[in-house]
């Protein structure tokens, strides 16, 4: 069973143009979040929910929207998508306890904006 | 502002031998400090873990070593295998507050055969 998914795996589309991604975790966490890991290999967290509200919401272009249609699913919506938001975006979820707040990442989606 | 720093940016090791990869951090109100193992085309996924009560972890062939005082640590394979070979982040976080998990800019490890 897949813990973190995303849907799609890759994405190609033109300068402009507005694209999403779905997220869904079967794990039962209460914590989802979105990552951006560029051509270097960056990690930058991007937004953070917690039992669909939004905690997180780092420097991010507004263009940029996140929607939480409940605590098992964040989707990604990018407006007027640009050459720099090209990268790979990782969604994942985590149950903070005393012990730690491992995070369990999806496959990520490759975006190529050309 | 970068709140961990990672070095060395890539690592290549002989097999059979050891893998150090270091790590320093800012914010003294971090107590959490995980280390992830990225191989191409995945997402990361957390290898091993610390919290600042010990100076060292060990699990298997991979340990964390602590240093509170030096507010650095560090992750050393021993015996390293082809199959490491992978990108290495080192993160840190408050666990119960309100800091994200912040992540180092990663190692990419290369162990030749």
């Amino acid at each position: 069973d897949t813990a973190v998914s995303q849907t799609p795996k890759y994405l190609v589309t033109q300068m402009g143009n507005d694209k999403s991604i779905k997220c869904e975790q079967n794990l039962g966490h209460d914590t989802m979040y979105w990552y951006k890991q560029d051509s270097k290999k960056f990690l930058k967290i991007m937004f953070s929910y917690n039992n669909k509200e939004l905690i997180i919401n780092e420097t991010v272009p507004n263009r940029f929207s996140p929607k939480s249609p409940d605590k098992a699913h964040l989707n990604l919506h990018i407006n007027s998508l640009e050459l720099g938001d090209s990268a790979v975006y990782f969604c994942a979820s985590s149950q903070s306890d005393l012990e730690g707040d491992t995070q369990y990442f999806g496959p990520g989606t490759r975006l190529t904006v050309l | 502002q970068q709140q961990v720093k990672q070095s060395p940016q890539s690592l290549i090791v002989q097999k059979g031998g050891i893998s150090i990869i270091n790590c320093a951090y800012e914010n003294t109100a971090f107590d959490y400090f995980p280390w992830y193992q990225q191989f191409p085309g995945k997402g990361p996924a957390l290898l091993i873990a610390i919290r600042p009560d010990v100076s060292e972890k060990k699990e298997g062939r991979f340990t964390i070593s602590f240093n509170k005082s030096a507010k650095q640590f560090s992750l050393h394979i021993m015996d390293s295998q082809p199959g490491d070979s992978a990108t290495y982040f080192c993160a840190a976080s408050h666990l119960g507050g309100s800091e994200k998990l912040v992540f180092g800019k990663g190692t990419k490890l290369t162990v030749n055969p």
